[in-house]
């Protein structure tokens, strides 16, 4: 069973405009998670985290927030430009700095930034 | 300059042979990772490894085997008996186990025909 859903696999967006992705947890034990991006043919490369003790962390144009009653995140991009098409994955963690748990990846969504 | 290296970027290898994917990392992490990635499958664990000489079992570890004898080095190794060996494999690194932020590599993308 899924424990990290990304139930979107693509979402096209305009550049100038948000996106939005949106990622769905099952585990209430899960306290820290991240998003990352990948590039084709590509490692994926951390792009920002949020701990269970907060609602929202924000890094330049990428703001994370978190709804942990909902069990659900979100990744806002504001602006969204050409260079962010990418795919996209929404990982979750039990026991940050712990050794308690592994990453577990959602699928991923593949953002498409229109120009 | 600090990173995690995977050679090759491709591989090619016929059906039966085993292959041995390199990865190396010059961070000074703990703990190393073997994910794979199939189309529409997101990142699939298959060994990790916290510490020299201990490694775990991920989700998919059958037909798979490694090794950590030094703390930069986590060679994976896709036996004859891995069903589907065509994948894009990645390495990955953090500075211990558990939930750090981990860091990857370039991948390998392993054919077999």
């Amino acid at each position: 069973d899924q424990q990290v859903k990304q139930n979107s696999p693509s979402l096209s967006v305009q550049e100038g405009r948000i996106s939005i992705l949106n990622c769905d947890y099952t585990n209430s034990m899960f306290d820290y998670f991240l998003w990352y991006k990948k590039y084709p043919a590509e490692g994926p490369t951390f792009l920002i985290s949020i701990s269970s003790i907060k609602d929202k962390n924000e890094d330049g144009r990428f703001t994370v927030f978190l709804n942990k009653s909902a069990k659900h995140l979100s990744l806002h991009i504001v602006p969204s430009q050409p260079g962010d098409s990418a795919v996209y994955f929404c990982a979750a963690s039990v026991g940050y700095g712990g050794s308690q748990g592994n990453l577990i990846f959602g699928k991923g969504t593949k953002l498409s930034v229109k120009p | 300059d600090g990173g995690i290296t995977q050679s090759p970027k491709y591989l090619f290898r016929k059906e039966g042979q085993n292959v041995t994917l390199s990865c190396e990392q010059n961070l000074n992490h703990d703990a190393m990772y073997w994910y794979r990635q199939d189309p529409g499958q997101g990142l699939r664990l298959i060994y990790y490894s916290q510490i020299v000489n201990d490694f775990q079992k991920g989700d998919i570890a059958e037909g798979y085997s490694v090794s950590r004898e030094k703390k930069e080095s986590f060679p994976l190794t896709v036996t004859s008996a891995q069903k589907n060996p065509t994948a894009f494999y990645l390495c990955a690194s953090s500075m211990m186990g558990g939930g750090y932020e981990q860091y990857f590599g370039p991948g390998t993308r392993l054919t077999v025909t």
